[in-house]
């Protein structure tokens, strides 16, 4: 299958601080890409859609302002958490799919974020 | 109303033997797909298997099979053959809608554990 990276896999930061987080398509070009949040042992809630050079499309309840979505090129789109608070402590990851990922998304490794 | 179902909250099976893994889902797209994902502790989410609205025939992949029964709203995942490493959680999804961009709905979840 295609092979999607997401980097950190790990991070602590301090409250009040912004974080990024990087999802890659190693060997395919992602027309989209989306971006998920868990919780534990819950499923998956998606958070927004992110089309190659056009703006992110939010899920109802996901805050714009607060999760910055940029998909600069067709390997990379990045998540930004700002001004983050322990509520937003979670485990995020992303999947990405294009023409030759034959209607399946892939999904990235996840970035589990940890809010001091 | 709940577009994808996963009843079975957890689930056990012996060593070397085959389970199941209910799902049903809920659309009135005439066009959509259904996917299965493995997620181990680790976290990554991993592709197992794919059943589009309009195939004929079940989806196979290795020891995976899709058990697609349309008129009953069913695509349950079929694991024959269990081996220790298939512990994990596995959710059943579905993209409405033709094309591969869609975005997916996610079932709540089964955890499966295998017993040596």
């Amino acid at each position: 299958g295609a092979v999607v990276s997401q980097h950190p896999s790990r991070v602590i930061c301090k409250s009040g601080t912004s974080v990024k987080i990087e999802c890659r398509s190693l060997d395919f070009q992602a027309t989209t890409m989306f971006w998920y949040r868990q919780f534990p042992k819950q499923s998956l809630m998606l958070m927004a859609t992110s089309n190659e050079g056009s703006k992110a499309t939010y899920e109802q309840g996901v805050e714009k302002d607060k999760f910055l979505i940029n998909h600069a090129s067709l390997t990379l789109s990045t998540l930004t958490v700002t001004s983050a608070h322990p509520e937003d402590s979670s485990f995020y990851i992303c999947s990405a799919v294009g023409l030759a990922s034959r209607d399946t998304q892939y999904f990235g490794p996840g970035t589990r974020l940890t809010v001091l | 109303a709940q577009k994808i179902t996963q009843t079975q909250p957890g689930m056990f099976v012996q060593e070397k033997e085959a389970v199941t893994l209910d799902c049903t889902y809920d659309t009135s797209d005439p066009s959509y797909g259904l996917f299965w994902y493995k997620q181990p502790s680790s976290g990554e989410m991993i592709f197992l298997i794919y059943q589009g609205s309009y195939d004929q025939q079940n989806a196979t992949e290795g020891r995976y099979s899709l058990n697609f029964q349309k008129a009953r709203k069913s695509a349950n995942l079929v694991i024959s053959a269990s081996q220790l490493g298939d512990s994990a959680m596995y959710f059943c999804a579905m993209r409405e809608g033709p094309g591969n961009t869609g975005k997916l709905i996610f079932g709540q979840g089964t955890t499966l554990q295998v017993k040596p």
